[in-house]
Parts: C-alpha cells; structure tokens; sequence
C-alpha cells in the first residue's frame, strides 16, 4: 500500500487562508468516507483535526474544514495563525481492511 | 478521560526483539480497536497494524507481516505490539491509538525505539 500524496510544504501569511491536498486511489480515498487529518506539533504525538472527510472533532476550530473530490481529499485551514505551524498527515481506510497515511505536509506561517 | 500510556523507551541490538505496552483506561477497553503507527526520525506516520481488544483479532501492513506480533491482555486493559529481527531502519517513536470509526481521536504518548547500527 503506497503512501498518499501531500505536497512536501505550504505556507500563507496569518489571516490568509491555505489547502493542503491527499491524493490516493479508488482503493483509499476515492472508495470510502473514512479519511482524516491529523496535525502534528515537533516531539508531540498526532492531534485529530478532521474526520470522516469533513467532520471536526470536539475542541477544533472551526477554521478548519474538510473535504473531497474524486481520490484527492483536502484540509483547508483558514484565518492562518501561528500556533497552526506544523506538519499536517492525511489518513484513509482501505479496501484491504487497512490504514495508509499520507506522506504529511510542513506548514509554514510567514 | 480517555488515556494511552506506553512503556518506557528502549534500546536493542541489532536482530533482537522489542516489546511495546499500550495501557488504555477512561473508556471501555474491549469496545474499541487499538493500533500501531510509527515515526522514523524526521519522517512521516506509517500504520503498522490494529488490534481487536476483545477478540483478539488482528490485521497488519503487509510489509509488517510474520515480524509484528499484536497480543491483549483485557485484565489489565493493555496491548502489546512486539518487532523481531530488529535493523537500524526499525529505529523511530511507535505509538498507540484508539481507533473510532475510520479515525484514531486518542494517542499514547509514544515510545522511542532505538536500534544502534
């Protein structure tokens, strides 16, 4: 199972806002409503932002959204803001009854 | 409130094996899947398998096969996930998480496996 695709690196001023894409296959992004996005902080563990392609967990502003076209799934964060530096990793469930992450983005805020 | 805590961070020797423990508590243990995923220094997540807590059931990423072993122990609300014939490549943070529908809300803190070459 490859990797899913993410630009190595994004970056957009505060305020502005930004997209990071997820591309897969058929067999994982494009086949079920199971994708996810996590951001990860340096030497801390990954945070759930998304799930289920657009639904936020509790807790996470709501300047970030989700969605999904065909195999390629995005996160947007809008209203940029320094604390959302970080390294951003999609998720998706398989049709092989597996999980296959992305190959993560840096976030930078200029 | 739902925690993940592993064990401690180790160091082995190259063809050894390692022994990782996951301990869930906050929640109904055997209700959930939990699963493993690692971080090679400066490299992204990789999901090495999951775990049915209360079957016992398991499934792993194909390039873990026949090396990653995943075991329960529901008395103690803890899971193990042990790695044999250990590589300077298996050197990396391994981490637990819940699983909830296709998501995982709830980490372990993770464990630093280190494989001198």
């Amino acid at each position: 199972q490859s990797a899913l695709t993410q630009p190595a690196s994004v970056s957009g001023s505060p305020g502005q806002s930004i997209t990071i894409s997820c591309t897969g296959t058929s067999s994982d992004v494009g086949g079920y409503n199971y994708v996810c996005w996590y951001q990860q902080h340096p030497g801390k563990a990954p945070k759930l932002v998304i799930y289920d392609v657009n639904k936020r967990p509790s807790g996470i502003s709501n300047r970030f959204s989700g969605s999904k076209s065909g195999n390629t799934a995005s996160l947007t964060i809008s209203g940029l803001q320094a604390g959302d530096e970080a390294d951003y990793y999609c998720s998706s469930y398989t049709s092989i009854v597996t999980y296959v992450f992305g190959t993560g983005t840096k976030v930078s805020v200029l | 409130q739902v925690q993940l805590v592993q064990s401690g961070a180790e160091v082995k020797k190259p063809g050894a094996s390692v022994k990782v423990s996951c301990k869930g508590s906050g929640y109904t243990f055997t209700d959930y899947y939990l699963h493993w995923v690692r971080q090679a220094p400066g490299q992204g997540l990789e999901w090495m398998g999951w775990i049915d807590t209360n079957s016992g059931a398991t499934t792993y990423a194909q390039r873990f096969q026949g090396r990653v072993t995943m075991t329960k122990d529901t008395s103690i609300n803890t899971v193990y996930m042990e790695m044999d014939s250990l590589t300077s490549d298996d050197t990396a943070v391994y981490y637990c998480a819940r699983g909830v529908g296709g998501s995982h809300p709830d980490w372990g803190q993770g464990t630093l496996v280190t494989v001198p070459s």
